[in-house]
């Protein structure tokens, strides 16, 4: 079982409507990660947000940290095909030996046109 | 180049033979992980290193070793490969902060097919 859970595991939507994407743990996290990745490539972060109850907007793009920093959401105003990719949480937890960063299973999304 | 670089890109290889993974970053980050991706799923951490000389266990490291004597490299290698090896691997490099991640630097990934 993975330390950070996200739902759903699959979405397909038209463009133009809206889409959110749920990260979640029993797990307090000091930071929460997004990343997108598209086929053949390696993940790129798309936001970290730190604080309790934090949005952060990235143009069509709403990243929420929970208050209690165990859930975060993504949300995608008016999709557009561009938007199409396996989007991933992803969360530091620290241990004797350092800070391991560990992913959720992902979220793919598709947009058609 | 600066940046992250893995190699080989592609690897088949057959059952029970050992197999080195390589991975070398320029930005002298502390920090490097070794990931699988597996068929349309997420990322799972197979080792992870903090420092030159410290590594630890991910989620999935049975069948797998690491070692970091330099910064820059951290070569994973798989003892007696298994087809339930065969995946994708992702190498990435990053700073922490006091308790938060900088960024994720990912590699280009390593396509291994175990036969």
């Amino acid at each position: 079982t993975q330390l950070l859970e996200q739902s759903p595991q699959f979405l397909s939507i038209q463009e133009g409507e809206n889409l959110t994407v749920y990260c979640n743990s029993s797990s307090v996290f000091s930071s929460l990660q997004w990343y997108r990745q598209e086929p053949g490539e390696g993940p790129v972060l798309l936001v970290t947000v730190v604080t309790g109850g934090e949005v952060k907007k990235l143009k069509r793009l709403t990243f929420q940290f929970g208050d209690a920093r165990k859930d975060s959401s993504l949300h995608i105003t008016a999709a557009q095909p561009g938007d199409t990719g396996l989007y991933l949480c992803a969360g530091g937890v620290q241990k004797a030996a350092g800070n391991k960063l560990t992913f959720g299973g992902g979220t793919r999304v598709l947009v058609k046109p | 180049d600066a940046g992250i670089t893995q190699s080989p890109r592609y690897k088949i290889t057959e059952t029970g033979r050992q197999v080195t993974l390589m991975c070398h970053q320029t930005w002298s980050h502390s920090y490097m992980f070794w990931y699988r991706q597996d068929l349309g799923h997420g990322l799972r951490l197979i080792y992870y290193s903090a420092a030159a000389d410290i590594t630890d266990k991910g989620e999935v490291p049975d069948g797998y070793v690491v070692s970091r004597s330099k910064t820059e490299n951290f070569p994973l290698t798989l003892e007696s490969a298994t087809r339930s090896q065969t995946s994708v691997y992702f190498c990435a490099s990053s700073e922490f902060g006091l308790l938060v991640p900088g960024e994720a630097f990912f590699g280009q990934g390593t396509r291994l097919t175990v036969v």
